[in-house]
């Protein structure tokens, strides 16, 4: 079965600074990655996703992520955060199982400091 | 891009009642669609899969008699909560394919927040 681990639970950045969340994913086959964002009370918006082909993937509101195949990876970064950008981040993995939903890791929580 | 609407967007019942919720496809039609439940603080955790013209199926350890999910349509599928205990409170997102493949992307709907007293 598929797996998906966010090891950071929380990451506090300050704003302007860069940004770097951690995604490491288990599955058999080539995986098919998707990194999505949730604030307080609205749904889940996708910001990027890996199919195939090149592994750095640039995203909505500035954001990118590589796949590293080797290191079974994909890290999602942002050169300069802004304040807007605090919010839950999920990656999530699909396949598997039969039923092709999406496996998601447990999520980092962006806490942005002025 | 497609949007996913849920109704209601917020439910608050009595132990031992039924909840309906409603997930739907606006401008798209949608041969599968997904349920998700995600608790206070944690991930998302998949449920079943909503198939058109079938039955669903079910994640292991999700009880298919409690969770009752029907895809009538093409751009509407509907998950009852039978008998809901407070344990069942949660958030509950649906969402779906456009193109009938998960591995295109998922709109997601914005959520069914279920308090059960």
């Amino acid at each position: 079965a598929q797996s998906v681990t966010q090891p950071d639970i929380h990451i506090t950045v300050s704003e302007g600074a860069s940004l770097e969340l951690r995604c490491n994913y288990s599955y058999g086959a080539t995986p098919y990655l998707f990194w999505y964002v949730q604030s307080p009370g609205q749904g889940l918006q996708l910001l990027l996703k890996y199919f195939s082909g090149d592994t750095l993937v640039q995203g909505i509101k500035g954001f990118e992520a590589e796949f590293k195949r080797s290191q079974s990876s994909f890290n999602l970064r942002k050169p300069s955060v802004h304040w807007s950008d605090a919010a839950e981040y999920f990656c999530a993995v699909v396949g598997g199982g039969g039923a092709d939903g999406l496996t998601f890791g447990k999520g980092t929580h962006l806490i942005i400091q002025p | 891009g497609a949007v996913v609407s849920q109704h209601p967007s917020r439910v608050i019942c009595k132990s031992g009642t039924s909840v309906k919720i409603e997930c739907r496809s606006l401008d798209f039609q949608a041969t599968t669609m997904f349920w998700y439940r995600q608790f206070p603080k944690q991930s998302l955790m998949l449920m079943a899969t909503s198939n058109e013209g079938s039955k669903a199926t079910y994640e292991q350890g999700v009880e298919k008699d409690k969770f009752l999910i029907n895809h009538a349509s093409l751009t509407l599928s509907t998950l009852t909560v039978t008998s809901a205990h407070p344990e069942d409170s949660s958030f509950y997102i649906c969402s779906a394919p456009p193109s009938g493949g998960a591995r295109n992307e998922q709109f997601f709907g914005p959520g069914t927040r279920l308090t059960v007293l």
